[in-house]
């Protein structure tokens, strides 16, 4: 069964900082890569995604994440955080249940960032 | 438009109500989810239904029985629920589960549940 770990619970930052967040999940085979972010009292909101091709992908807001085959990771990056990033971010991964069923997302624990003015 | 609608937002139920939870989408997405999310944990998977067909249960105990009437509609009915079933319910919905870009899920905001 696939994992993913999120390797900071909680972070704080001032504004202006940059930001990474790591993610490593645990999957023999073909996945599809995300992060979510979800803002407070909000819906998940899809930050980013990978499939395939450039490991380096930009998605909304400034956010970009770099895919590393060889280390199962994915982490997520920022130049400079706003107050407005404050939120709780989840890496996420798609993978086939050998079981049968389809494709299954799979959440990390998630990291509560907050952005200090 | 990626909206999915679920109502109500929030629910407070004793013990042995029944209740319903709605989720509804017009993407023509054909495949839709359930997930549990307890305080400041991840979201986890409950059911997914392709093609109006449950195709993944994820060992949730029988007082949950999800419905799909239609491929715009998803229900969850809820009877004899405990104490440790509150949480945050979640919808989402994807074109379908064959993986990549088909497989993004758009999530809804959620039912907040209180079992008393």
């Amino acid at each position: 069964a696939q994992s993913v770990s999120q390797h900071n619970h909680h972070v704080i930052l001032s504004e202006a900082a940059s930001l990474e967040l790591g993610c490593n999940y645990s999957y023999g085979g073909t996945v599809n890569l995300f992060w979510y972010v979800q803002y407070p009292g909000q819906h998940l909101q899809l930050l980013l995604k990978y499939f395939s091709g450039d490991p380096l992908v930009k998605g909304i807001k400034g956010f970009e994440a770099e895919f590393i085959k060889s280390k199962f990771s994915f982490n997520l990056r920022k130049p400079s955080v706003q107050w407005s990033d404050t939120a709780e971010y989840f890496c996420a991964v798609n993978a086939w249940i050998l079981t049968g069923g389809g494709n299954k997302l799979t959440f990390g624990t998630g990291t509560q960032l907050k952005v200090e003015l | 438009d990626t909206e999915v609608t679920q109502t109500p937002k929030h629910l407070v139920m004793g013990m042995t109500n029944k209740k319903s939870l709605k989720c509804e989408q017009h993407m023509g997405h054909r495949a839709m989810y359930w997930y549990k999310q307890k305080a400041k944990k991840p979201p986890e998977l409950m059911f997914v239904y392709s093609y109006e067909k449950l195709s993944i249960n994820e060992s949730v105990p029988s007082r949950f029985s999800p419905e799909c009437p239609n491929s715009s509609l998803l229900n969850l009915h809820l009877h004899a629920l405990q104490p440790e079933d509150s949480a945050l319910y979640l919808c989402a919905s994807s074109q379908d589960t064959s993986g990549g870009a088909k497989n993004i899920q758009y999530f809804g905001a959620g039912t907040r549940l209180s079992v008393l």
